[in-house]
């Protein structure tokens, strides 16, 4: 069985610092790796998924992460961060080959962005 | 249409009552996702529909809850008898069915029971 760990449950900063929050995950078989965003009383957004190639993968409103296979990571970061930043974000893993593309998920950060 | 339709976005229900949630998925994409998000459990996975077909039920907690997808395309997750502990926020996905495609979540419906 797989399983995903985001070591923060909450991470205060401050606007315009930069921001990392760290995921790791544990399976015996290959996975693909998600960031998913949740902004107040809305769904699930995808911010970048990792599949294969480039370890560093760039996604949507600035935001990057690095797949370490070695140490088994997928920390996600922000340069410089903006009020509407504030969110919970979820990192999530699906299995290669297997049927279907279900999600397992870590506990989420809250990040609150501070002026 | 252009998302991930769920209905009702709120409902508050009396214990023991059965609730209906209802899901619409993107047109086109075939496979189907119900998860549930509470405060003490975070995202959990509930059921997987390819097509109408449910080859992953693992995650439904009770025989009390229950999921059906007709014409493959809307989803209907059953929770029978409800209880308190199964107040949560019931979130639908659709992605087409290729792995590792982007799943798309709708926003939820708000479950109270009281």
């Amino acid at each position: 069985a797989q399983s995903v760990t985001q070591l923060d449950s909450q991470v205060p900063v401050f606007e315009e610092a930069p921001v990392e929050l760290r995921c790791n995950y544990s399976s015996s078989v290959s996975v693909y790796l998600f960031w998913y965003v949740q902004y107040p009383n809305q769904g699930l957004q995808l911010l970048l998924k990792y599949l294969s190639g480039s370890t560093l993968v760039k996604g949507i409103n600035g935001f990057e992460a690095e797949f370490n296979k070695s140490q088994t990571s997928f920390h996600l970061r922000k340069p410089s961060v903006h009020i509407s930043d504030t969110a919970e974000y979820f990192c999530a893993v699906s299995l290669i080959k297997a049927a279907g593309n279900k999600l397992t998920f870590g506990g989420g950060t809250r990040v609150l962005v501070k002026p | 249409g252009a998302g991930v339709s769920q209905s009702p976005s709120n409902k508050v229900t009396e214990k023991g009552k059965d609730v209906e949630l209802r899901c619409d998925p993107i047109s086109g994409h075939t496979a189907l996702y119900w998860y549930r998000q509470s405060l003490g459990q975070g995202l959990e996975f509930l059921i997987y529909f390819q097509g109408n077909s449910a080859p992953d039920k693992s995650g439904l907690p009770s025989d009390r809850f229950s999921a059906e997808r007709t014409g493959g395309s809307v989803s209907t997750l059953t929770i029978q008898r409800t209880q308190q502990e199964d107040s949560a926020v019931y979130l639908c996905a659709s992605s087409l069915k290729l792995e590792g495609n982007t799943i798309y979540f709708g926003e939820g419906s708000w479950l109270t029971v009281v």
